[in-house]
C-alpha cells in the first residue's frame, strides 16, 4: 500500500519560505511516476503546484513557476516542494499526492497524502 | 490552461437517486479526464480515471462518460456514504487543472 506522508512548519512568515517535504512508502521515487505537490484553498479550490519524477525533472504550473522548487531523494525516497516569498494567498492544505501514469499517456492522482494546514501570517 | 467547469456547483439528492453531474472543458481533452471525490475533511480519492475506468475498489454504482470537452460522472444508485464534493481534473496537457466541485448533499 502506497502511503505519503507531508511534514513541515504549519506557519511561514510573509515574504519567507514554504518549506515541506513529502515521505513516500511502498513505492519507489524511482518508478515510472510522477510526485506532485496539490494545494486547497476554499477560493481557489484545488490547485495542482507541480511535480518532479525519478530524474529530477520537472512539471510546475506557470502560475506559480517563479516562486516553486520541487525536488526528490530517492535515497531517502522522498520528495519536497519550496515556495519562495509566500504571502497570504499561500495559506492552504498542501497535498503530496502520486501522479500515476499508465499506457496511452493517462495520468492520474492516485494516491494522496493527509495533507498538511500551512498558514503565511505574521 | 485549460477551463473545467463543473455544473452544478451543488445539488441536493435522496438514498437511491440517480445522480449526474457534468464537467465541460475549454478545449478538447480527449479521454484524458479523472473524477474525484472528498469528503468533508478528508483527502480527495479518485474515483474514475481515463474518463470511464473505474479505479480500483470503487463501487460499481459510479460511471464516468464523455469524450472530447463534456464529461458526465454518474452514482446510479445514491448511498450515504457518497454524499461529498466531486472533482473533475483535466491531464491533457500541464498545467493540470481542476474544476470547481459539485456538492452532493442530502
Amino acid at each position: 500500500q502506497v502511503q505519503l506522508l507531508e511534514s513541515g512548519p504549519g506557519l511561514v512568515m510573509p515574504s519567507g519560505t514554504l518549506s515541506l517535504t513529502c515521505a513516500v512508502s511502498g513505492d519507489s521515487t524511482s518508478s515510472d511516476n510522477w510526485w506532485s505537490w496539490v494545494r486547497q484553498t476554499p477560493g481557489k479550490g484545488l490547485e495542482w503546484i507541480g511535480e518532479v519524477n525519478h530524474s529530477g525533472k520537472n512539471r510546475i504550473n506557470p502560475s506559480l513557476k517563479s516562486r516553486v522548487s520541487i525536488s526528490v531523494d530517492k535515497s531517502k525516497n522522498q520528495v519536497s516542494l519550496t515556495l519562495r516569498s509566500v504571502t497570504a494567498a499561500d495559506t492552504a492544505v498542501y497535498y503530496c499526492a502520486r501522479d500515476h501514469y499508465i499506457s496511452g499517456s493517462y495520468y492520474q492522482f492516485d494516491y494522496w497524502g493527509q495533507g498538511t494546514l500551512v498558514t503565511v501570517s505574521s | 490552461d485549460i477551463q473545467m467547469t463543473q455544473s452544478p456547483s451543488s445539488l441536493s439528492a435522496s438514498v437511491g437517486d440517480r445522480v449526474t453531474i457534468t464537467c465541460r472543458a475549454s478545449e478538447s481533452i480527449s479521454s484524458y479526464l479523472n473524477w474525484y471525490q472528498q469528503k468533508l475533511g478528508k483527502v480527495p480519492k479518485l474515483v474514475i480515471y481515463a474518463a470511464s475506468r473505474l479505479q480500483s475498489g470503487v463501487p460499481s454504482r459510479f460511471s464516468g462518460s464523455g469524450f472530447g470537452t463534456d464529461f458526465t460522472l454518474t452514482i446510479s444508485s445514491l448511498q450515504s456514504e457518497d454524499f461529498a464534493t466531486y472533482y473533475c481534473q483535466q491531464s491533457h496537457s500541464t498545467p493540470w487543472t481542476f474544476g470547481q466541485g459539485t456538492k452532493v448533499e442530502i
